[in-house]
């Protein structure tokens, strides 16, 4: 299966600061179809997973503008160009073009 | 917007099955492209389960080795998902997700299920 191998695991951000989480897949991501099936997920303390991001670098409805996925390949990027208190949590990068869907290890942010 | 509800017993025995199911709202179970059910142990990351394609093409992790099912009631408009012969390794918060093709894009609020020995 593939590996999904995050960077850093833990991140201290100060507020209003900018954030970058790395997500790297032991195999390309491309499918059949030309698409890249990546995505970046947020969970925050005690709730669900929320995905912000699909197919690498478009935005869910209802994601801040401040949140921003890019890569290709093997090396993938969630930035946050100015943090919030509510960016807290845990942040997880997951691949689906290749069987079985994999996570990575997840990338805990918190406030300095 | 799509809501996603997971239910069924918190508590299962050790050998026995663990049956969840997930109701939607805002969004047939039945017309959804691609539903799974993904789970997290405590305090640990994710790992996906299994999914059902719209078609009824399923897939399930390897790691289960067959005690897996998961299935659409279209009757209900549920999914369901079973797992047979649980042992404490599976005690997890479980999650559905879905509905649409690029994965997973709205998750229920899960349910803790712990297995008892």
């Amino acid at each position: 299966e593939v590996v999904m191998t995050q960077s850093p695991l833990s991140l201290s951000v100060t507020l209003g600061q900018p954030a970058s989480i790395s997500c790297r897949s032991s195999q390309g991501l491309v499918y059949s179809d030309g698409n890249m099936y990546l995505i970046w997920l947020h969970q925050r303390p005690g709730q669900s997973p929320r995905r912000l991001i699909y197919r690498v670098f478009n935005r869910d409805s209802g994601v801040p503008d401040r949140f921003s996925g890019s890569g290709s390949g093997t090396d993938f990027t969630l930035r946050i160009s100015r943090v919030e208190a509510e960016d807290v949590g845990v942040y997880y990068c997951m691949q689906g073009t290749h069987w079985p869907p994999t996570f990575g290890q997840g990338t805990k942010v918190e406030i300095k | 917007q799509v809501q996603l509800q997971e239910s069924g017993p918190g508590l299962v025995e050790a050998s026995e099955t663990l049956s969840l199911t997930c109701t939607a709202s805002g969004h047939s179970i039945s017309s959804g492209y691609y539903w799974g059910w993904i789970r997290q142990p405590p305090g640990m990351g994710l790992e996906w389960i299994g999914s059902i394609y719209q078609n009824g093409v399923v897939q399930y992790h390897p790691s289960l080795r067959g005690r897996a099912t998961i299935s659409v009631d279209r009757s209900k408009d549920q999914l369901s998902l079973n797992l047979y012969s649980v042992t404490g390794a599976d005690t997890a918060v479980y999650y559905c997700a879905g509905p649409g093709a690029s994965y997973f894009d709205f998750w229920g609020q899960g349910i803790l299920v712990t297995v008892s020995s």
